[in-house]
C-alpha cells in the first residue's frame, strides 16, 4: 500500500536559516505528491504539489522536487521566518482518480527570532 | 467561499455520553473526508464519502463511531458512547472531482475532550 515517511521533529531554527524536511514515499504507479502546512490552531492547508517525476512545486519560498529515482519529495526553504513556524505534512495520492491522501507523521518546525 | 465549516469548535463531554460532530463541505465539492489527529497517532483518515456515499470506512476505529452524509452539504461523525481515548482534534475536509490535483480543503477542526 501507499505510505509516506518524513523526518521526525521537532526542528528548531533561527530566523533566516535554511530548512530541509525529508520525505520519502512508497507507492505503486505514478502518485501525486503534496506538502501541507498546519499553523497553530488551524486545519491543514496545501502548501505545494507535484504530479509527475522531476516536477518542482513551489509556494511562499518553499520548494520540493518530485524525485522518482529516490522516491523522495524533500521540502526546502532558503531563509525561514518566524511566521513559518508550523507543522508540515508530506502526503501522496495514488493518481488522478484517487482522492484519498496518505499523510506522513508531520514535522513540527519552530523558528526563533 | 466560506470554506469547510465545522461545529462545534470545542467539545468537552463526560465518558459515556454521545458526541456529534458536524461538517459542511465547500459547495460543489463531491468528496468529504473525516480525519482524527492525536499526538500519539498523528493524522488518521477515518472515513470518506463520494457523492454522499461512504467509500472507505476502514479507518473507523470501532463500532462506537459512525458517520453519515444525508446530503451534499452536511455530514456528521457520531461517537456513542464516548471514551477518554477518543479525545483528539477531528478534521473534516472536502475536495472536488476534477479539481486541482486532488487538493483537499480542511476545516478548522473540532477539539474533543472526553473526561
Amino acid at each position: 500500500g501507499n505510505s509516506v515517511t518524513q523526518m521526525e521533529g521537532p526542528v528548531t531554527l533561527s530566523e533566516e536559516a535554511f530548512l530541509t524536511i525529508n520525505c520519502t514515499y512508497t507507492a505503486t504507479g505514478y502518485p501525486s505528491l503534496f506538502w501541507y502546512v498546519q499553523y497553530p490552531g488551524e486545519g491543514l492547508q496545501l502548501l505545494l504539489k507535484a504530479t509527475k517525476a522531476d516536477d518542482k512545486g513551489s509556494n511562499k519560498g518553499f520548494e520540493a522536487t518530485y524525485r522518482k529515482e529516490t522516491t523522495s519529495f524533500h521540502l526546502e526553504k532558503g531563509s525561514v521566518q518566524v511566521s513559518d513556524s508550523a507543522v508540515y505534512f508530506c502526503a501522496l495520492s495514488s493518481g488522478s482518480n484517487d482522492y484519498k491522501l496518505s499523510f506522513g507523521a508531520g514535522t513540527t518546525v519552530t523558528v526563533r527570532a | 467561499d466560506a470554506g469547510v465549516i465545522q461545529s462545534p469548535r470545542h467539545e468537552v463531554t463526560e465518558m459515556g455520553q454521545e458526541v456529534t460532530l458536524r461538517c459542511k463541505p465547500i459547495s460543489g465539492h463531491d468528496y468529504l473526508f473525516w480525519y482524527r489527529q492525536t499526538m500519539m497517532r498523528g493524522l488518521e483518515l477515518l472515513i470518506y464519502f463520494n457523492n454522499n456515499v461512504p467509500i472507505d470506512d476502514s479507518g473507523m476505529p470501532e463500532d462506537r463511531f459512525s458517520a453519515k452524509m444525508p446530503n451534499a452539504s452536511f455530514s456528521t461523525l457520531k461517537i456513542q458512547p464516548s471514551e477518554p481515548r477518543d479525545s483528539a482534534v477531528y478534521f473534516c475536509a472536502s475536495s472536488q472531482t476534477g479539481g486541482s490535483y486532488n487538493e483537499q480543503f480542511f476545516g478548522p477542526g473540532t477539539r474533543l475532550t472526553v473526561l
